[in-house]
């Protein structure tokens, strides 16, 4: 069991260009989650998958957010036309029932 | 009201003493209860998980959750300089899985 992994674990992308995260769940775990965390700030909740079905979605994700989980193993977060705003860390979680490990994150700098 | 409430900190205390961390929450519909740690750039790591009200404890840690007060605890036994970090409590509902977090509290245990 090598934990949740993410990558890639930093990225810079210029104002408007589009952007895909990666995240590997621990092997077992069918339940996969994605969060977002700025500065000074608790993790934001953006979206949970049971297996390949994407159950919940907060208002954070806008339309310019997409995320997917096919054959329900890993997952790819995908921001287009990004903005300043969506600097942050995206976090990825996953979990067998209630209690969520986190990977390292994929920290996101927009110029 | 946010929905969870935590003291942000910073909170200093000599090596060897007692830490007392506390959050506060507004819905009682809350049931799952978490204290995760999280280093500098890294991810949260989970401490400790409470179903409900009660204490755990494990190591150095205990958990207390009090849900008549909506008020929940992380206590620090012997704390040591590898201790400091950001602690986030993390509460969510049985109808849901997304974790609902505070905003941390930033400890430092001085040597």
């Amino acid at each position: 069991d090598t934990g949740v992994s993410q990558n890639p674990r930093h990225k810079i992308t210029k104002r408007g260009q589009n952007v895909t995260f990666r995240c590997d769940p621990i092997s077992e775990h069918n339940r996969l989650y994605w969060y977002r965390q700025t500065l000074g700030q608790g993790p934001e909740f953006l979206t949970y998958f049971q297996n390949e079905a994407q159950l919940e979605k907060s208002r954070l994700l806008s339309d310019r957010f997409s995320a997917e989980r096919p054959k329900g193993s890993f997952s790819t977060l995908e921001i287009q036309r990004t903005e300043q705003g969506d600097s942050a860390m995206y976090l990825c979680a996953s979990s067998l029932d209630r209690e969520q490990y986190f990977g390292p994150g994929t920290r996101l700098t927009v110029t | 009201q946010k929905e969870v409430e935590q003291d942000p900190g910073p909170l200093s205390v000599p090596e060897g003493a007692i830490v007392s961390l506390n959050c506060t929450y507004s819905n009682s519909a809350f049931q799952y209860f978490m204290w995760y740690r999280q280093y500098s750039r890294k991810g949260p790591e989970l401490l400790m998980y409470t179903y409900s009200s009660g204490n755990k404890e494990d190591g150095r840690f205990t958990a207390q959750v009090d849900k008549s007060s909506k008020y929940i605890s992380l206590f620090i036994r012997d704390s040591q300089p590898s201790d400091s970090a950001t602690y986030l409590c993390a509460i969510s509902g049985a109808g849901s899985y997304q974790l609902t977090f505070g905003k941390g509290t930033k400890l430092s245990v001085i040597p």
